[in-house]
């Protein structure tokens, strides 16, 4: 079946330093994929998604590409900020069915 | 109030208890997730629901009944819960099936 992996955790970063969380996926046919974020306390909170090959998603300083070749679809950021401190979820959608399959989710400590 | 709304927050209940979860999108939208997050576990969907009809019941144990009376709420039903059922219940939504999923805060359960 549908499957996500993301590198595990957790990633510790100084303040401005560049952020990488790497994420892949299984699949057949042509999912979404999207990242998700959890702050302490909360909920997920959509932070971008992308829906076809090559398409790139952003917000909020971060970016990812989908990348069909190499099934891929990392997160980054140039400058990370204290407060980008939470869990990073890399999500796909099956097609048609909009189940979800998350990543078993990343870490992310940013010190000052 | 905006977005996806989830009560109570916080529930810790006995094993042979009765409560339920509540879910209120605000969004328009015509269907309704319910996930399980534990710890050290992916997130798992529980439910799905669209336009008020159940469409995916992922293996869940009869003691969670969900309920959808109509497309902008969504009750899950707990009773006789077992301790490994502590974890955070999250509700969602979207336009439709295979849409992009808006997520409630989540509410933290506690069985004892």
């Amino acid at each position: 079946g549908d499957s996500v992996t993301q590198m595990e955790g957790p990633v510790t970063l100084s303040e401005e330093a560049f952020l990488t969380i790497n994420c892949t996926y299984t699949a057949t046919g042509y999912p979404s994929l999207f990242w998700y974020v959890q702050y302490p306390g909360e909920g997920l909170q959509l932070l971008l998604k992308a829906t076809k090959a090559d398409d790139k998603g952003s917000n909020k300083g971060f970016e990812a590409t989908y990348r069909k070749e190499t099934t891929s679809f990392h997160l980054e950021k140039g400058s990370v900020q204290v407060s980008d401190s939470a869990v990073y979820f890399c999500a796909l959608s099956e097609n048609n069915t909009g189940k979800l399959i998350f990543g078993q989710g990343t870490t992310l400590q940013v010190k000052p | 109030e905006t977005g996806v709304t989830q009560t109570p927050r916080h529930l810790v209940m006995g094993m042979t208890n009765k409560k339920s979860l509540k879910c209120e999108q605000h969004l328009g939208h015509n269907a309704m997730y319910w996930y399980k997050q534990s710890a050290k576990k992916p997130l798992e969907l529980m439910f799905v629901y669209s336009l008020e009809e159940r469409v995916e019941n992922n293996s869940v144990p009869s003691r969670f009944s969900p309920e959808c009376p109509n497309s902008s709420h969504l009750f899950l039903h707990l009773h006789t819960l077992q301790p490994e059922d502590s974890a955070l219940y999250l509700c969602a939504s979207s336009q439709v099936l295979a849409d992009t999923q808006y997520f409630g805060p989540g509410t933290r359960l506690t069985v004892l």
